[in-house]
């Protein structure tokens, strides 16, 4: 079935080292792999998306990389902040008419950044 | 603008109860679905509705249900509640209903079954 493998569960870093994610998909005919942040007691908030058309995003200090034949997908951020530090979830799905507005979620990163 | 509201923010409920929680999306938004998220996982698909009809349906129970409003506002109701219900219960608006590029999450329903 649809699967999405997230590591690692817990990633500790100092303040202004980089932080990367990782993430794999089962599903090959996933397009659309979103990133979220959560802070505690608020939903995930969409930080930084990439369709399956590109290879790598990039906003300001975070960015995205996808590796569609391998089926993985990583976050990386740099210059890490103290206020980076919450759970990062990735996710996969698909668009296209027979969609679900199904997400699929990993199992969630705890990101924090010590000053 | 109004993000995705929620209501309530926390909720008890005893096992076997009856539990209805309410989502309103951002203006405009037309897609709503719901997600449950047990604490230390990821969020799991229950439903997405688009223009007031179901489009999609995770892998819960008949005692989950949910319907959208003329006004695009949704409910999920779960019936004879167990104690695996405990959750946090996310609402996510979207402009389209075809690809669900640019999700919106409200914060949440904290839902305790005791």
């Amino acid at each position: 079935g649809e699967n999405v493998e997230q590591h690692p569960s817990t990633l500790s870093v100092q303040e202004g080292d980089s932080a990367v994610i990782k993430c794999t998909y089962s599903d090959s005919a996933s397009n659309y792999f979103p990133w979220y942040k959560q802070e505690l007691g608020k939903g995930p908030q969409l930080i930084i998306d990439i369709r399956s058309n590109v290879g790598e995003k990039k906003d300001q200090r975070i960015a995205v990389t996808l590796n569609k034949t391998a089926k993985h997908f990583s976050l990386h951020i740099t210059e890490t902040q103290p206020e980076d530090s919450a759970v990062y979830f990735c996710a996969a799905s698909w668009g296209g008419s027979s969609n679900t507005g199904k997400l699929i979620f990993g199992q969630g990163t705890t990101l924090q950044v010590k000053p | 603008d109004a993000g995705v509201t929620q209501s309530p923010t926390h909720l008890i409920k005893t096992r076997g109860q009856h539990v209805t929680l309410r989502c309103s999306p951002i203006s405009g938004h037309k897609s709503v679905s719901w997600y449950q998220q047990v604490l230390g996982q990821g969020p799991q698909f229950i439903f997405q509705y688009y223009e007031k009809e179901e489009r999609g349906r995770g892998n819960f129970p008949d005692r989950f249900s949910a319907r959208q409003f003329p006004n695009y506002s949704s409910e999920l109701n779960v019936n004879a509640l167990l104690l695996g219900d405990s959750a946090l219960y996310l609402c996510a608006s979207s402009l389209v209903g075809q690809g669900h590029y640019g999700y919106t999450f409200g914060s949440g329903t904290r839902l305790t079954v005791v």
